[in-house]
């Protein structure tokens, strides 16, 4: 069974313009999770969707945006970049959303490498 | 909102000792993870508990929910453990899952 892929895997844009990260779990996971991971802040939950619905966010601005489809392949969105979005995105799929009290395995796509100049 | 702490920050270990890697919460939570990243970034999810004890080879998760920590175990540490592990919760009031810092590895031959 194929793993998470990512996509693109390496990514530099300049501020002000926007990004589309792409991320197809493994096949039959529903739910998919956004990581944002920098050296200063470490891993940060970004938002989690499940069947097409976003079920949870973190606590980040709302340049930040994604969306899933009806295959379950999600994409993120960030718009009017910053230096500080320079960092690696993760996503990660399960069979379950990661709500209280569901304790289902998350397996980790390679992570998009995004630079911001 | 759950802060998360782990310790050591970082451990450099000969090969072959045992290796005690620990997560406190300060929030009940529905589960915790213990996740391992190689350089380059690849994170693989290692255990995922609410409760008691879980064995995977030579790597050992336990959870004292009344405590609120966990711990990791390396027994028969070899360079190949060398990575970041990090510990990561669900639940307690928070979206998602919330991270500690990691503790960074080193198994020296």
């Amino acid at each position: 069974k194929a793993g998470v892929t990512q996509t693109p895997r390496y990514l530099i844009k300049t501020r002000g313009q926007q990004v589309t990260l792409s991320c197809s779990p493994i096949s039959g996971h529903r739910s998919v999770s956004w990581y944002q991971q920098t050296p200063g802040q470490g891993l940060q939950f970004l938002f989690e969707y499940f069947s097409e619905t976003q079920r949870n966010k973190g606590n980040f601005p709302g340049r930040f945006s994604g969306r899933q489809f009806s295959n379950s392949r999600s994409e993120m969105n960030v718009s009017t970049l910053e230096l500080g979005d320079s960092a690696l995105y993760l996503c990660a799929s399960s069979q379950v959303p990661l709500l209280a009290g569901n304790t289902d395995t998350q397996y980790f796509g390679p992570g998009t490498r995004l630079t911001v100049l | 909102k759950n802060e998360v702490e782990q310790s050591p920050q970082n451990l450099t270990a000969q090969e072959g000792e045992f290796i005690t890697i620990n997560c406190s919460y300060s929030v009940g939570i529905s589960a915790l993870h213990w996740l391992q990243q190689h350089p380059g970034g690849g994170i693989v999810s290692l255990f995922m508990l609410s409760s008691g004890k879980k064995k995977h080879g030579r790597l050992i998760a336990t959870i004292n929910i009344q405590e609120k920590h966990s711990s990791l175990h390396i027994t028969a540490s070899h360079p190949r453990d060398s990575a970041v592990y990090i510990c990561a919760v669900t639940g307690g009031g928070a979206d998602g899952l919330t991270f500690g810092k990691g503790t960074h590895l080193i198994i020296q031959p």
